[in-house]
Parts: structure tokens; sequence; C-alpha cells
């Protein structure tokens, strides 16, 4: 595996589900991120983990629940989620974080239809 | 509180026909403009970083350039592959809670389509 994979591509989901996403990054990077991409909407930041530490929460609502085991994985953890919630979630690595100034590398990313 | 625009939203070109993207933008003192390039149902690829005024960059068909105010990214004889959607990101000195934690505004993206 190369660049930044993340699992599942497609995600289907009820309101009441429990699910999880997963990024994992295969370049050596110390910092990644999560994303949320909706139609005609710009990307949107919404945790940033640097040396595997949370140093961003971009006002996310608390049913989406970050975790960063260590600095190749990534995952968001979902429940009740609710229908606005449906979009593209992109995952982010980049060599470093903090003050630097470093071009992110993203991986395909995960559909998420909640119904 | 930092914004970016990008015009137009979308650009139809004929192979070969040369323009270019627009991306204007506020932010509280400039690190670094990134172009990344979107196909449908993949994630964005990373193209450019900009750091200064004046500066410019370029690869294969596509060049970015930096003013204080905007960027542009032009594309010289196009070709029906270029056909995507390209994404101007800014990263600011410093967000509003005093922290740049290598965050990056997004605009809302051209997408470009080249007709053979």
């Amino acid at each position: 595996e190369t660049g930044v994979t993340q699992t599942p591509r497609h995600l289907v989901m009820g309101m009441t589900n429990k699910k999880s996403l997963k990024c994992e990054q295969h370049l050596g990077h110390n910092a990644m991120y999560w994303y949320k991409q909706s139609a005609k909407k710009p990307l949107e930041l919404m945790f940033v983990y640097n040396f595997k530490e949370q140093t961003e929460n971009n006002s996310v609502p608390s049913r989406f629940s970050p975790e960063c085991p260590n600095s190749s994985h990534l995952f968001l953890h979902l429940h009740t989620l609710q229908p606005e919630d449906s979009a593209l979630y992109l995952c982010a690595s980049s060599q470093g974080g903090g003050q630097g100034v470093w071009e992110q590398y993203f991986g395909p990313g995960t559909r998420l239809t909640v119904t | 509180e930092d914004q970016v625009t990008q015009s137009p939203e979308a650009l139809r070109l004929q192979e070969g026909e040369s323009s270019s993207l627009n991306c204007s933008y506020t932010v509280s003192g400039l690190r670094g403009l990134f172009w990344y390039r979107q196909d449908p149902g993949k994630g964005p690829e990373f193209l450019f970083t900009l750091y200064s005024a004046g500066e410019e960059k370029e690869k294969e068909r596509l060049k970015a350039t930096l003013t204080k105010k905007e960027s542009f990214l032009h594309i010289t004889a196009p070709k029906p592959e270029d056909s995507a959607t390209y994404l101007c990101a800014v990263r600011p000195r410093r967000d509003a809670g005093g922290t740049s934690y290598g965050k990056l505004t997004f605009g809302q993206g051209t997408i470009l389509t080249v007709h053979p």
C-alpha cells in the first residue's frame, strides 16, 4: 500500500448505528487530518492530530469522535448521525504540523450516506 | 476570518484553448497557498505550494502564480485529461484561536471541463 488509504470507501448507515472510518498513511508523516466535503461546499477541517496529539477540533459535534493511536493510523467513530452528515469524509497527512507549512496528502475518501 | 473565493465556478474549454483560474484570498498573514486537483470520487491531489508574492511554479501544462491578494492557475493548451475540479487553499499564520496547527482554508473549487 502506498500513500493514504481509507476504508471503507462507501458506507450507508442508519441514524442509530455506530460505525468507524479508518485511515492509514504510509508516508512516514507526523500529522493527520479529517475533513468533510459536502456538495457545493468547500472542504471543512474537522480534526488535526500532530504526533498523536489532537491539536484542533473545529467545533465538530460530539457524534463524531476521532482516535489516533499512532502517527500512521486515524479513526473517526460515528454514532447517532443525522442525514445532513452525509458527505465525503477525507483523511489527509502531512510531514509535520505545528507552525510549519506542509502540503497535505489526501486519501480517496469514504462516501457516507446517513438514512 | 480567513476567506478563499475561486472563480469561475465552472469553466468549459476546447482542447488547446488556454485559460486561467482565479483564487482570491483574505487571510491574516499568508504562510502558504496550495493548489490541488480533485477527480470525481477521489481525494484531492497536491499540485503546488506558493509562499510569497511574485512566486511562480510550473508543472507540465499548469503554471501557478501568486500576488498579495490572489493566485492564478494558468492552463496552457489543455487536454481532456486535465478535466477535474481545481481547489485552492491558504495556510494562515494564525487562526482565530491564536494557533495554526496545519489548518488550511479551502475555496469551493473550479470545475474544469476540457472537450476534445
